[in-house]
């Protein structure tokens, strides 16, 4: 079994509804994050938690928000789901050790927005 | 935000052809990664570099940390249909904070 998961794997949505992308990890890392990749544009970071009561803003969060249900478990909402917002999101995990950096990636959501 | 350029944007190879790209930065990092992007799946860590002048292989993939401390280097010998992807850097600025900065990639393709 992966250990970063990802749900949905591919969405298509109209504009203005409300999505939750999730992500669950089974590495027991305590640090999570949300990214988009956009072609040309590589991986922006959009929010990241360090620990379950810790969330952070990332580069280009506006638009979003996340919720640390549990150390395993963070999802990304798009309270009003807007064109730009199409891209491909990945969840990543870390866990502070000798190698620092490591960031271990789910398998993307493919999210399209009409 | 900051983010890092990488060059080229994309290269059309033949097997067995050595491939080298790189990544640039207006401000210092303190470690270095790339990581490969297969077709459909996540990016994965190829090789991390943590000192500045560092060279470190990892099978047909050699990485180099720049001595500015703002670039790094990936070569790949000899290529094979499965180093097919795209090919991000990574910089972190500060040890122990693992928010990462990623490059705008390379996409790799090979020609038959």
């Amino acid at each position: 079994d992966a250990d970063v998961t990802q749900t949905p794997r591919n969405r298509i949505t109209k504009t203005g509804k409300r999505i939750m992308l999730e992500c669950s990890q089974t590495k027991g890392h305590d640090r999570m994050y949300w990214y988009r990749q956009d072609p040309g544009l590589g991986l922006r970071l959009i929010y990241y938690s360090f620990d379950v009561k810790d969330i952070n803003k990332g580069e280009i969060s506006d638009g979003y928000s996340v919720s640390r249900q549990a150390q395993a478990k963070f999802s990304l909402s798009l309270e009003s789901a807007i064109p730009n917002q199409t891209a491909l999101y990945f969840c990543a995990t870390s866990d502070p050790g000798p190698y620092v950096g490591e960031q271990f990636f789910g398998p993307g959501t493919r999210l399209t927005v009409l | 935000g900051q983010q890092l350029n990488q060059s080229p944007q994309s290269m059309f190879i033949q097997e067995g052809e050595d491939v080298s790209m790189n990544c640039t930065s207006s401000s210092i990092f303190n470690t270095w990664l790339w990581y490969k992007q297969d077709p459909g799946e996540g990016p994965v860590l190829l090789i991390a570099l943590y000192k500045a002048g560092e060279l470190t292989s990892n099978g047909r993939l050699t990485a180099q940390f720049g001595i500015t401390r703002k670039d790094s280097f990936l070569n790949i010998s000899a290529s094979i249909p499965s180093d097919v992807g795209i090919y991000f850097c990574a910089g972190q600025r500060n040890f122990g904070n693992e928010k990462l900065t990623f490059g705008t990639g390379t996409r790799l393709t090979i020609i038959p």
